[in-house]
């Protein structure tokens, strides 16, 4: 079974960087598409951006682009790294391995979530 | 605002039928893209409950179904149950953005 394993919560002051790794175990991340999903207090699911490390290419919503970067750097870890961070930027953030190498297929693993909270 | 839309609450009795929807357009679910469902309880990561719109992963109860037509979709649940209370999400893709598009969320109270 795969788990994926995030890593814990951070503290950041507006303007400073953030991030977050995600390691998987019981199976791969390089042939399926890994999204990096958010959830702000109170509000929906929120896609920041994804990469498929078979094909080495990251996508990112439009409202994060310019600040976010979402890297692979072995067949089982990834990471989000979210800079410029502003109070709006709190959330609890998610890894997340779709069923195939593309971003409309379910997604049918998830991490534990890492809360980023942004205050000065 | 999200691209797909969804009501913001739904509510019924136990034992009692409803049914969430999400409208998308023409570039995401009447493109003919997938739509998938999720649960979400409060500090826990979301369920996949149906994808490919109408299919049930294995261990997701039959009171659960999905359904597409056209710009919209639905997931309907009926024998509601206290436990079903959460809060449920539809998930596409759209080609003009290139990206995965989630609704805004419904949260399900059961009376």
């Amino acid at each position: 079974q795969v788990q994926l394993v995030q890593s814990g919560a951070e503290v950041k002051k507006p303007g400073s960087s953030v991030k977050v790794s995600c390691k998987a175990s019981g199976g791969t991340l390089r042939n399926y598409a890994i999204s990096w999903v958010r959830q702000a207090p109170g509000q929906g699911l929120e896609w920041v951006g994804g990469i498929i490390p078979m094909f080495g290419t990251s996508n990112y919503a439009q409202k994060f682009q310019g600040r976010v970067a979402i890297i692979a750097d072995t067949s089982t870890s990834t990471y989000m790294e979210l800079s410029s961070l502003r109070s709006d930027d709190t959330a609890v953030y998610y890894c997340a391995r779709g069923r195939d190498h593309g971003y409309g297929v379910p997604i049918d693993y998830w991490g534990q979530g890492t809360q980023v909270t942004v205050s000065s | 605002q999200s691209v797909l839309t969804q009501p913001p609450s739904v509510s019924g009795a136990p034992g009692q039928r409803v049914s969430i929807s999400c409208t998308g357009s023409s570039s995401n679910i009447g493109a003919g893209h997938d739509v998938h469902w999720y649960e979400k309880l409060p500090g826990t990561a979301p369920r996949l409950l149906i994808y490919s719109n109408t299919i049930r992963p294995s261990g997701v109860p039959d009171r659960f179904s999905g359904s597409k037509s056209g710009t919209s979709a639905s997931l309907a649940i009926t024998g509601l149950q206290a436990g079903d209370e959460a809060e449920y999400y539809c998930q596409s893709y759209d080609s003009r953005l290139s990206a995965m598009v989630f609704g805004g969320g419904t949260k399900l109270t059961v009376l």
